[in-house]
């Protein structure tokens, strides 16, 4: 079945410096999502790409959608603790209902 | 406006017994879902269901039942309890089978199974 893997599972950076997490999925997705869930909190949704090779920006977060539509990465700039949570990618296959989601990577950020 | 709502929002079971998991959505989505959140596997689909009525499996249903009776609830049972239950159950919902516009998740149900 459709795997989505996510790395890395952990980063911790300083305050200011960079962060990027990556998404890979064994088979073509039609679209994908990204989501972040604070600490004791539930999944919120960021956004949705669905075109090859598709970039989109949220102030200091770049999501971008390989060209195969098979991967897909967030990076966030001079990271701020109101970053620190988990960050999810999912996505879904051509022809199903299912979102499956990536493990997840967890940022914390040192002030 | 509500969102999803989930009750409980704690429970502790002892091996064997059943319960419910309650799951409302007042967003007037067609889709909703059920997935378990476990430390270091992400989330994983329960199972799902496109409109009142129709539900199917995702990737981890053995020992969970739902039904979809109405648009607005979504109940996920568990027959009888493990330990191997213990997890975080988050119920999710959203306009188009799709999920065009992202999922909307309640807050969470926390359960142990002692």
């Amino acid at each position: 079945g459709q795997q989505v893997m996510q790395i890395p599972q952990y980063q911790h950076v300083q305050e200011g410096e960079d962060f990027t997490t990556y998404c890979n999925s064994s088979t073509t997705l039609s679209n994908i999502q990204w989501y972040k869930q604070r600490p004791g909190g539930h999944p919120v949704f960021l956004i949705q790409l669905v075109k090859s090779g598709e970039v989109k920006k949220q102030k200091r977060l770049t999501f971008q959608f390989g060209e195969a539509k098979k991967n897909s990465s967030l990076h966030i700039t001079a990271t701020q603790t109101t970053d620190v949570g988990t960050y999810f990618c999912a996505g879904r296959g051509r022809y199903g209902n299912k979102l499956v989601f990536g493990a997840g990577t967890i940022l914390r950020v040192k002030s | 406006n509500a969102g999803v709502t989930q009750t409980p929002k704690f429970q502790v079971l002892k091996t064997g017994q059943s319960m419910t998991l309650q799951c409302a959505q007042d967003m007037n989505h067609e889709y909703m879902s059920w997935y378990r959140q476990d430390p270091g596997m992400g989330l994983r689909l329960i199972h799902y269901s496109v409109g009142a009525g129709i539900t199917d499996q995702g990737e981890v249903p053995n020992g969970y039942n739902v039904s979809r009776s109405t648009t607005e609830d979504f109940p996920l049972r568990l027959l009888s309890a493990a330990p191997s239950q213990t997890s975080v159950y988050f119920c999710a919902s959203s306009y188009y089978p799709t999920g065009g516009y992202g999922y909307t998740f309640g807050s969470g149900t926390r359960l142990t199974v002692v």
